[in-house]
């Protein structure tokens, strides 16, 4: 069964470093998005992605996230300079179209310190 | 901001039995809803869906109601079982002017289906 793999499973980083989490998305799969969950929060919405640019973005999405298609098939979150609240588990997730449900990778568990 | 709340954060039944998880949406906007399924560790996985233009949708042991005029909607479990036992969390989305559909989630409720 198709997934979306995430790399790396755990990033630990420096405040004030720049961090990259890369996904996999599924390869039919048109739309891309990226998601969060502050431990004993909710998931929340990033930012989606569709014909090689942002379609939307939440407020979270500040100019210190970027995202990226480099390659066709791998889908980049950038964070310029982590900031200690930007620990997080964050979800990659695609789909089809975005009329249905997407499918999450497994996470990213980024640590900042 | 609580646009989707899921208000008890844990249930707990016995196997066999029906588990029945709510959620409620403030938003009127939304006109498509999903359930998904979290392990610890891993990303959600998508269960079951529904539109607004209907009230039932059913997949296998897995049913959801949707009650628009109550902005409420649940998910039935039957039988429940105890690999069942998961976080589900109760998503909404709606259909915006780029067509990406973010989701809005709730904060989750924890079900253990005892053997």
């Amino acid at each position: 069964e198709p997934e979306v793999t995430q790399t790396p499973s755990h990033q630990v980083t420096q405040m004030g470093q720049e961090v990259i989490l890369r996904c996999v998305p599924i390869s039919n799969h048109l739309y891309f998005y990226w998601y969060r969950q502050i431990l004993g929060q909710k998931v929340e919405f990033l930012v989606s992605f569709y014909n090689n640019e942002i379609s939307e973005k939440s407020e979270i999405f500040d100019d210190q996230f970027s995202v990226e298609r480099p390659d066709g098939s791998n889908f980049t979150l950038k964070i310029r300079s982590t900031k200690l609240e930007d620990s997080a588990m964050y979800f990659c997730a695609s789909s089809v179209l975005g009329r249905e449900g997407a499918f999450f990778g497994q996470g990213t568990r980024l640590t900042v310190v | 901001d609580q646009q989707v709340k899921q208000n008890s954060p844990s249930l707990s039944v016995q196997e066999g039995r029906i588990s029945i998880l709510n959620c409620d949406y403030t938003n009127s906007m939304f006109d498509y809803f999903l359930w998904y399924k979290k392990y610890p560790a891993e990303g959600p996985t998508f269960l079951i869906s529904i539109s607004s233009i209907k009230d039932k949708n059913e997949d296998g042991r897995f049913t959801v109601f949707l009650n628009k005029s109550a902005k409420h909607l649940s998910l039935h479990i039957v039988p429940s079982q105890p690999g069942d036992s998961a976080v589900y969390f109760c998503a909404a989305s709606a259909r915006s002017q780029g067509g990406s559909e973010k989701l809005v989630f709730g904060k989750g409720t924890k079900l253990t289906v005892n053997p």
